[in-house]
Order: structure tokens, then sequence, then C-alpha cells
């Protein structure tokens, strides 16, 4: 059964650093992308980036370039999500999913549980 | 950045009744569209990929249509459990993509 699991919630005050992870099992870890998206409180899904843990390529939406880091440890199956610095605005649920690919069709077939990150001082 | 624009932003439905939503893309994505339902405190789920093939164990009831700029969620007769959130998400320059999703239609029960 594929699964993605992610860590658990984080409260932090503004300034601190973080870092969220994503676990994938049930299936080959290096073989498919993973993508992160941010919810914030009551709105939409914004695709953040995405990385694909077998050579550790990423990409990043131009909205969050240069404020996250997205990296992967494919000895653990595990794909992360950091901030060196927090702002208030950072608070939101954080998603991983994985992306599958049907002939020349993709989209994130599976999803972790999410996290929900609170910044508050 | 392609921007996505769903309409309506809420839809009022009673169930069994017939709900059509739109999804606009500023500039062709070709067939590369998927929706997403995604129902309070849980993570969203995959419906449409290819902008009209139902993702693995989707009930035939949900159905996709459209190519190019112009694309349509139709659930034939609603159940309650479909009263959720529906994103659609397009992608363009793969490897591996620039992801962009629609801000999201709520379909609410009437």
């Amino acid at each position: 059964e594929v699964q993605l699991v992610q860590s658990g919630a984080e409260v932090k005050k503004p300034g601190e650093s973080l870092k969220i992870s994503c676990k994938g099992s049930g299936y080959s870890f290096t073989s498919y992308w993973i993508g992160w998206v941010r919810q914030m409180p009551g709105k939409g899904l914004e695709w953040m980036g995405i990385i694909y843990p077998g050579d550790s390529d990423t990409r990043y939406s131009p909205s969050f370039q240069g404020q996250v880091t997205i990296s992967a440890d494919k000895s653990i199956s595990t794909a992360y999500l950091q901030w060196s610095s927090l702002k208030a605005s950072d608070t939101a649920m954080f998603y991983c999913a994985r992306l599958y690919a049907w002939g020349s069709y993709r989209a994130f077939d599976y999803w972790g549980q999410g996290t929900l990150v609170t910044v508050s001082s | 950045e392609i921007v996505m624009t769903q309409s309506p932003a809420t839809l009022s439905v009673s169930p069994g009744e017939r709900a059509t939503l739109s999804c606009r893309a500023s500039q062709s994505v070709s067939s590369n569209l998927a929706w997403y339902q995604q129902k309070p405190g849980q993570a969203p789920r995959l419906l449409i990929y290819g902008a009209s093939t139902r993702a693995t164990g989707i009930p035939a009831r949900f159905s996709g249509s459209g190519s190019g700029t112009e694309f349509t969620l139709t659930i034939s007769s609603l159940q309650s459990e479909d009263f959720a959130v529906y994103s659609c998400q397009q992608y363009n320059n793969w490897p591996p993509g620039e992801w962009t999703f629609g801000q999201g239609t709520k379909v609410e029960f009437k």
C-alpha cells in the first residue's frame, strides 16, 4: 500500500527554523517525483515545488523560490521542506504528494496527511 | 506563470442534482489538467487526470471534459459525500513541470 506519512504539527516563533518531513512507503521512493503544496487557512492549494528523490533534481514555484528548501534523503525514503527563518505568514497546512504518470499525463495520486505549521510570537 | 481561474466560487446544489464546475487557463495547457476533491480536515483526493480520465476508484458520476484553456468537471447526480471543495490543477514545461492550482469551487448543500 502506497503511503506518505508526514511529520507532526509544529508551533514556532518568527525567525525560527523548521524542517518537516514526508516518508514514503509501499513503492519505489526514488522513482517518483514528490511535490509540496501549501494551504493557508481557509484558502486554496498552492504548488510550492517538486523533487525527484532519485537524483534530488528540484524545481520551485517562482512564488516560493528562495523562501523554502526542498530536499530528500533516498536512503530513508523521506522528503523534506525547510525554512531558515519563519514568518507569521508561513502559518499553513503543508502537504506532500506523489506524482504519478499515466502515459503522457501526470497528477498527484497519493497525498500525505498534512503538517500544520503555526508561526506565532 | 499560467493562472487557473475556477467558477463559480460556490455552487449550491441539492442532492441528486447535476453540478457543473468550470476551470479556465490563462493559456493553453493541452490536456494536462487534473481535478481534486478536498473535504474539511482531509488531504486532497485525485479525481480526474488528463482532463477526462477518472482516477482509480472514482465513481462514474464524476466526469471531466475540455482541452486547451476551458475545462469542466461534472457530477451527474450529487451524493451527500460529494459536498466538498474541488480544485483544478495544470502543469506545463515538463520535466519537471510548473504546476498551478485554481482557487477552488465549494459545492455546498442547497
